[in-house]
């Protein structure tokens, strides 16, 4: 069955305490694995889109990376405005495309 | 620069009430969605559509329908609200529908008592 693990459920941090999430997938002819921002009240964001396993992609204080059982989301030195719900998706094709979405990592960064 | 529109942001429904939650986009994109954000859930696909004229289900597309008859608008319809449609809704577009990233509307929230 095709499934998204994220851990840890939530996460707090001191501002500047870096620190990974983690998004484990089984899924049978991935596309591409996508990370997501959510704020309180609002819709996802997009953040970056992996396509195979090796890749990296950097944006501002965010690096995500894939390998092919899981992604990380790694956090340096983070800032109170970094706090939010970060939701991991993975696109799969097996006929027809299917978007299978984590539960989200709830970060919150303390000053 | 709307990006993805939905309308109400708020809605509260007595059971057995039907309504229309509203989804437009303006960046010309040909697929369109609807998820549901439960607790402890992942957002889980409602319906979707690929072009103006064509949906299809997605993975809990029970008591809910959906028309694309414009580009721009792909509005989620209840027909009788259950107090299990209690829930976070979000529409959302792509350019196509894979291998693309997806823009999200702002959701609507809705309760039905």
């Amino acid at each position: 069955e095709d499934q998204v693990t994220q851990s840890p459920e939530a996460l707090r941090l001191q501002e500047g305490e870096s620190s990974s999430l983690n998004c484990s997938y089984t899924v049978s002819g991935l596309r591409g694995l996508f990370w997501y921002r959510q704020d309180p009240g609002k819709g996802p964001e997009f953040l970056f889109t992996l396509y195979s396993a090796g890749e990296e992609k950097e944006k501002e204080r965010l690096k995500a990376t894939l390998t092919k059982k899981e992604s990380f989301l790694h956090i340096t030195a983070p800032k109170p405005e970094d706090s939010a719900t970060y939701l991991c998706a993975v696109q799969a094709y097996s006929g027809t495309y299917k978007y299978i979405f984590g539960t989200g990592t709830r970060l919150k960064v303390l000053a | 620069n709307a990006g993805v529109t939905q309308t109400p942001k708020f809605q509260v429904l007595k059971t057995g009430q039907s309504m229309t939650l509203q989804c437009a986009q303006d960046m010309n994109h040909e697929y369109m969605s609807w998820y549901r954000q439960d607790p402890g859930m992942g957002l889980r696909l409602i319906h979707y559509s690929v072009g103006a004229g064509i949906t299809d289900q997605g993975e809990v597309p029970n008591g809910y329908n959906v028309s694309r008859s414009t580009t721009e608008d792909f509005p989620l319809r209840l027909l009788s609200a259950a107090p299990s449609q209690t829930s976070v809704y979000f529409c959302a577009s792509s350019y196509a529908e894979g291998n693309t990233e997806a823009f999200f509307g702002q959701g609507t929230r809705l309760t039905v008592v």
